[in-house]
């Protein structure tokens, strides 16, 4: 089956820092690739999402970046705010079944 | 607008009670999972629904029964829970269950097993 590695597993970095969390995966059939970020008390929320055709993709402060050859994406936050202080998980469309397949988790804290 | 909603928020219920769970979408999707967290862990899979049809079971003990009773609703029906049962419950939905994937996530019901 797919398995999916996170890391790190808890990163603290200065307001106006940047911020990078990586996942790596295991079945080259995967071709969707999504980042959560959930808050305490919440549910997790898609805060942007690449696919295998694509190699980057922005949204403001936040971007993913995939290497399909090396079979790892990435989350980059730029200009950390106190607000962006979260528990993030990647996820992989394990492409034999269209399960998602989340990472163990990064607990992001961002010191004022 | 992209809501899943889910209630109740919290719920306690002994090992011979039996309650259920509810979710709601008004997104049209046509896909809608649950998903069990326990704390710092990632969400588990346990059901995904398609077409108001169940076609994934994750191996779910026969104490969790969903219900899929229109495309807009889903329920997971509980009985003779175990402790380690408790956990938060989440409720999400796609537009289909195939390759789009996107997923989105209700805020969960917070559920302890006494």
């Amino acid at each position: 089956g797919e398995n999916v590695e996170q890391h790190p597993s808890t990163l603290s970095v200065q307001e106006g820092d940047s911020a990078v969390i990586k996942c790596t995966y295991s079945d080259s059939a995967s071709n969707y690739f999504p980042w959560y970020k959930q808050e305490l008390g919440k549910g997790p929320q898609l805060i942007i999402d690449i696919r295998s055709n694509v190699g980057e993709k922005k949204d403001q402060r936040i971007a993913v970046t995939l290497n399909k050859t090396a079979k790892h994406f990435s989350l980059h936050i730029t200009e950390t705010q106190p607000e962006d202080s979260a528990v993030y998980f990647c996820a992989v469309l394990w492409g034999s079944s269209y399960k998602l397949i989340f990472g163990s988790g990064t607990r992001l804290l961002v010191r004022p | 607008d992209t809501e899943v909603t889910q209630t109740p928020k919290h719920l306690v219920m002994g090992m011979t009670n039996k309650k259920s769970l509810k979710c709601e979408q008004h997104m049209g999707h046509r896909a809608m999972y649950w998903y069990k967290q326990k704390a710092k862990k990632p969400p588990e899979l346990m059901f995904v629904y398609s077409y108001e049809k169940l076609s994934i079971n994750e191996s779910v003990p026969s104490r969790f029964s969903p219900e899929c009773p229109n495309s807009s609703l889903l329920n997971l029906h509980l009985h003779a829970l175990q402790p380690e049962d408790s956990a938060l419950y989440l409720c999400a939905s796609s537009q289909e269950a195939g390759p789009l994937g996107e997923q989105y996530f209700g805020p969960g019901t917070r559920l302890t097993v006494t």
